[in-house]
């Protein structure tokens, strides 16, 4: 297994444009968690899904974040519209739920580093 | 409020020496407590969790409930323990989610 896959590694765009990022967890895990990444805050829930159904996106800046699953393989992260201050690192994990809840391993991807001028 | 506290952004020592990684959490609940790792260009990783009661890589780590720390230890460290290191608290009561700390970057210098 090639692990968490993550698309774009890098992202340079604009203030106001719309970004995406994608994640393909790891075949079988049925628990993905988003978070970001910046030297201030360190490493920041977003969002997390179990069996494909967000069970806590408080951790989600404002509207201009969503997140998807449509099915047990794919998710999306959107950021419309971006701003500077949305510059990190962005992560995707993925993990196997045991009695309901994840079981605390994590298997990350690689991290889409975002930069909005 | 459910929190992971690492006092130190950045722990500088020389080879040889021992480290010690602070890490504190608040939880009402009964806590499991992570230590992951993120070597340059690689992944964040597990490193150890409080529940194996394992050595890793010569890393240690003890739980005290009484001082809510999960303090990372190793006698002597090596150029190759340089590396971002998270705790992480997992919240039994919020499905398991995982939250972390900011993180503390580790540098052993020759």
């Amino acid at each position: 297994d090639a692990g968490v896959i993550q698309s774009p590694r890098h992202e340079v765009t604009e203030m106001g444009q719309e970004v995406t990022l994608r994640c393909k967890p790891i075949s079988g895990h049925n628990s993905l968690f988003w978070y970001r990444q910046t030297m201030m805050r360190g490493l920041e829930l977003l969002i997390y899904f179990n069996n494909n159904v967000p069970i806590d996106d408080s951790g989600m800046p404002e509207d201009r974040f969503s997140a998807k699953m449509p099915n047990a393989s794919f998710s999306t992260l959107k950021i419309q519209p971006s701003e500077p201050r949305d510059s990190a690192v962005y992560f995707c994990a993925s993990s196997l739920l045991s009695g309901g809840a994840n079981t605390g391993e994590l298997f990350f991807g690689e991290g889409s580093r975002l930069t909005v001028l | 409020a459910q929190r992971v506290t690492q006092p130190e952004k950045l722990l500088s020592v020389f080879k040889g020496a021992p480290v010690e990684l602070k890490c504190n959490y608040s939880y009402s609940g009964s806590p499991e407590l992570f230590w992951y790792v993120q070597y340059s260009r690689q992944r964040l990783q597990l490193l150890l969790r409080h529940i194996s009661r394992e050595s890793i890589k010569g890393f240690t780590a003890d739980l005290n409930k009484g001082e809510t720390s999960f303090h990372l230890k190793k006698p002597f460290a090596q150029e190759e323990d340089s590396a971002m290191y998270y705790c992480a608290l997992r919240l039994y009561n919020q499905g398991g989610k995982l939250i972390f700390g900011q993180g503390t970057e580790l540098s052993v210098k020759p």
